[in-house]
């Protein structure tokens, strides 16, 4: 079992969904949780990152974890098409990251 | 302010060949991070440097070598390059604070080893 997962997707919504993005863990261990975005062939960008258990909003996006249930997600409201990209959960616990494989995102116009 | 650049961003080797892919900063981060990222297997952590003239491995750390020169470059060196190692390399820098470590990542280097 791998320590994060996350649905590869991918996922394709019309323009002004809202998208959920999801991962899970099994690493008790992480305390520090990030989102970041990549689009094709590009590096990938930080988008939030959130400490321990609790809900952050940065514009259209909120983060969410959830420790009890090793669960945390990543919502965006009004999405556009320019939110097209891979989107990438990571759990950090110490000096160790573990990134997901990354859920696809297709927003049509 | 580049950021995190990284060269070169494409790189065709044969098997047994040698590189060293580099990796520059202009951010002033005291952490630098090697990747690897292959399909369905996201971000694979190979080698790290928490700050300038300390190296450690990560995961996959087999088949390289690393060198923090300064503070500024992190580089990544290949001696002798196998098909396995196709992949897309990644740096990524940022300060030595729990959650805000790989906070920028270079373009990428996408490497082909035939």
């Amino acid at each position: 079992q791998k320590e994060v997962e996350q649905d590869p997707g991918p996922l394709s919504v019309p323009e002004g969904a809202i998208v959920s993005l999801n991962c899970t863990y099994s690493n008790s261990a992480f305390q520090y949780f990030m989102w970041y975005r990549q689009y094709s062939r590009k590096g990938p960008e930080l988008l939030m990152y959130t400490y321990s258990s609790g809900n952050k909003e940065d514009g259209r996006f909120t983060a969410q974890v959830d420790k009890s249930s090793k669960y945390i997600s990543l919502f965006i409201r009004d999405s556009q098409p320019s939110d097209s990209a891979t989107y990438l959960c990571a759990m950090r616990g110490g000096f160790k990251t573990i990134f997901g494989a990354g859920t696809r995102l297709f927003v049509k116009a | 302010n580049a950021g995190v650049t990284q060269t070169p961003k494409f790189q065709v080797l044969k098997t047994g060949q040698s590189m060293t892919l580099q990796c520059a900063q202009d951010m002033n981060h005291n952490s630098m991070y090697w990747y690897r990222q292959d399909p369905g297997m996201g971000l694979r952590l190979i080698y790290y440097s928490a700050s300038e003239g300390t190296t450690d491995k990560g995961e996959v750390p087999n088949g390289y070598n690393v060198s923090r020169l300064n503070k500024r470059e992190f580089s990544l060196r290949l001696e002798s390059a196998a098909p396995s190692q196709t992949s897309v390399y990644f740096c990524a820098g940022g300060q030595d604070r729990i959650g805000n470590t790989e906070a920028f990542f270079g373009q990428g280097t996408r490497l082909t080893v035939v």
